[in-house]
């Protein structure tokens, strides 16, 4: 079973809903990742936090809207989405800082979005 | 066992037959690679990784070979069992450039034949 927890698997939207996609992880890793992957394809990087800051924003469109509470938690907030943003939004962590030596990021099972 | 030289999306192997998965990297600089297996409707699972310091690398019925000459990575499975199926794609990163995430590379499918 993943330590990473994502809710919920899966979501239907309408283009002027607004809904959030949740992460969370209790490993003690400071650094925390969205991807999204659409079908037959490889995951792509949207943000990245560190520390609970982000540090990395891939140019994604700001109808997502990324939050980290904390250490532990990780949202995703959605509005006025496109069908075209339908996919799997994959929730990543890895431990970051002085003492780690793998570049290995956990993923949760992802939540499914549809947006019609 | 089947191999594939270059880049396949799909490849397709007899049950108890090994397999060879490879995967062509882009970064030069990269110094950390890994493969993960993605089975339908699941997130990406580690199955192995490997540093630059290393060429090879062992698992349970698990080998990642390393060739920076060529930028290739390539996964062998041996004996493959139906347990097997799934989507597997290499990533790439650096490590100690903070948490910048891993490039993913192309999947490729594998298919177990009974």
């Amino acid at each position: 079973d993943t330590e990473v927890t994502q809710t919920p698997k899966h979501l239907v939207m309408g283009m002027t809903n607004k809904k959030s996609l949740k992460c969370e992880q209790h490993m003690g890793h400071r650094a925390m990742y969205w991807y999204k992957q659409k079908a037959k394809k490889p995951p792509e990087l949207m943000f990245v936090y560190s520390y609970e800051k982000l540090s990395i924003n891939e140019s994604v469109p700001s109808r997502f809207s990324p939050e980290c509470p904390n250490s532990s938690l990780l949202n995703l907030h959605l509005h006025a989405l496109q069908p075209e943003d339908s996919a799997l939004y994959l929730c990543a962590s890895s431990p970051t800082g002085e003492g780690w030596d793998t570049g290995e990021l956990f993923f949760g099972e992802g939540s499914r979005l549809t947006v019609l | 066992g089947e191999s594939v030289g270059l880049h396949l999306p799909t490849l397709s192997v007899q049950e108890g037959d090994n397999s060879i998965i490879n995967c062509a990297y882009s970064n030069s600089a990269s110094d950390y690679f890994i493969w993960y297996k993605q089975e339908s409707g699941k997130g990406p699972q580690f199955i192995i990784d490997i540093r630059s310091n290393m060429d090879k690398r062992q698992g349970q019925r698990v080998t990642v070979l390393l060739n920076k000459t060529v930028k290739h990575l390539s996964l062998q499975i041996a004996a493959t069992q139906p347990g097997d199926s799934a989507v597997y794609f290499c990533a790439e990163n650096i490590l100690g450039g903070g948490a910048d995430g891993l490039t993913f590379g192309k999947g490729t499918h594998l298919i177990i034949q009974p």
